[in-house]
């Protein structure tokens, strides 16, 4: 089936350093989002993306948050600067639509801020 | 949080019995999606079911959704040691309607043969 690829798979940077997550959605989706999940706890929304601009965000998704996705490339998440507290599985995700559609996650990225 | 009763659960049972999760939430929702997530991925969609929709089935999975509860559930059939994942549900969000999912926490299912 559709699959959506996250690079890096695991990454681990020092506190106050800028990462950029990436994701390549499957080809044909419009719809972006990530998700945020800390070790047995739930998944939590950050923030969905579509025709270049985001539609919602949570309260997660803190100023040093930001997402893009120039020229149809990479979907991005970048965190600039990191904190501790940022450390998580973040999980992109990508739709045809938006609502009651099928959202296709990616394996994740490990991000471990120290 | 939106899931007022479900807490993360461990459930373990044998191979060939019959299993059911449930889920509860608080606000309205016009659907509910059910993920399996495998150690080291990312969830992948079982069911979707919808509003109009108080039963759904696929294969050995069978999901209901009660509007009137705020509730609903995915039994499995006669499961099978792949079956071992955890199980998440997830409503969307209304507000905005966006496609925002709100996860539960999650049911770990262990098959044993």
């Amino acid at each position: 089936g559709p699959k959506v690829l996250q690079i890096p798979s695991h990454q681990i940077i020092d506190m106050g350093q800028m990462v950029t997550l990436n994701c390549d959605p499957v080809s044909n989706h419009l719809y972006f989002y990530w998700y945020k999940q800390i070790l047995g706890q739930q998944m939590e929304f950050l923030v969905n993306f579509y025709n270049g601009k985001v539609m919602e965000k949570s309260k997660l998704f803190k100023d040093q948050f930001s997402v893009e996705r120039p020229d149809g490339s990479y979907f991005t998440l970048k965190i600039q600067p990191t904190a501790l507290e940022d450390s998580a599985v973040y999980f992109c995700a990508s739709s045809l639509a938006h609502i009651s559609y099928e959202q296709y996650f990616g394996p994740g990225t490990r991000l471990t801020v120290l | 949080s939106q899931w007022g009763e479900e807490n993360l659960q461990a459930l373990s049972i044998q191979e060939g019995e019959d299993v059911t999760m449930n889920c509860s939430y608080k606000t309205y929702t016009t659907v509910v999606h059910w993920y399996r997530q495998d150690s080291g991925r990312g969830p992948a969609l079982i069911i979707l079911i919808r509003s109009n929709e108080r039963e759904k089935r696929s294969g050995r999975l069978r999901a209901t959704l009660d509007t009137s509860s705020q509730s609903s559930s995915l039994s499995i059939t006669a499961a099978q040691c792949e079956d071992t994942a955890v199980y998440f549900c997830a409503t969307e969000s209304i507000t905005g309607n966006t496609g925002k999912l709100i996860f539960g926490l999650g049911t770990t299912l262990q098959v044993q043969p």
